[in-house]
């Protein structure tokens, strides 16, 4: 069974540019979440999705959004690149919401996004 | 909003038993305890979990106080593939979020 799914492995962007980070979760799983990694610190909870609706955000400006789609894949946008936002951008996939289960959440090996 | 604490490193020798600690003093009766793992270059990968009672698995066990204001994760005999950043998290029910510790950089020595 394929795990969770990110493209692309790295993506290099110049400040105030867009980036967009893909996420396939694993067959069957209808909830994501979006992590940053910043170099040296630890995750930050960005987004939860859930059959298709945003469920939670952390404490990230407006510029951070995203989506979910019909097939459950997800999508992470970042608007006006900033220096601070190089990071390693972590997917995670659920079969439902592990708040209600407290099941596990299963991580994609990340998106390395740089900004220039 | 409830948070976790974790010593940023800790060192053992191979074959010898790890005690990872971690505070999480404000937790609420719902909140679960999670541990993950994240190796060099990898996503981070699910070790344990549980909510008031200790719990084992062929990876690690699970020790919870009874006030459950700390847990400690227990690798019962440390391999050199064990070394990496353990993450104590909790999973608030009330507030739907998912509050990961600092991590602990677990060093492991031949």
């Amino acid at each position: 069974e394929a795990g969770v799914t990110q493209s692309p492995t790295h993506l290099i962007k110049t400040r105030g540019q867009q980036a967009t980070l893909r996420c396939s979760p694993i067959s069957g799983h209808t909830s994501v979440y979006w992590y940053q990694q910043a170099l040296g610190l630890g995750l930050q909870f960005l987004l939860w999705y859930d059959e298709g609706e945003e469920r939670n955000r952390g404490n990230f400006p407006p510029r951070f959004s995203g989506r979910q789609f019909p097939n459950y894949s997800s999508e992470l946008n970042v608007n006006a690149l900033e220096l601070e936002d190089s990071a390693l951008y972590l997917c995670a996939s659920s079969p439902d919401r592990v708040y209600v289960g407290a099941g596990e959440l299963f991580f994609g090996e990340g998106s390395r996004l740089t900004v220039l | 909003d409830a948070k976790t604490t974790q010593p940023n490193s800790m060192e053992s020798n191979e074959e010898e038993p790890v005690h990872l600690p971690c505070n999480h003093s404000t937790i609420s009766g719902t909140d679960y305890i999670h541990w993950y793992r994240q190796l060099p270059s990898q996503g981070p990968e699910y070790v344990i979990h549980g909510l008031t009672s200790n719990v084992n698995n062929r990876m690690a066990s699970l020790a919870i106080a009874e006030d459950r204001k700390s847990s400690t994760l227990i690798l019962h005999r440390a391999t050199l593939r064990d070394a990496a950043v353990y993450y104590c998290i909790l999973l608030i029910q009330g507030a739907q979020k998912l509050v990961f510790g600092q991590g602990t950089r677990l060093t492991i020595n031949p």
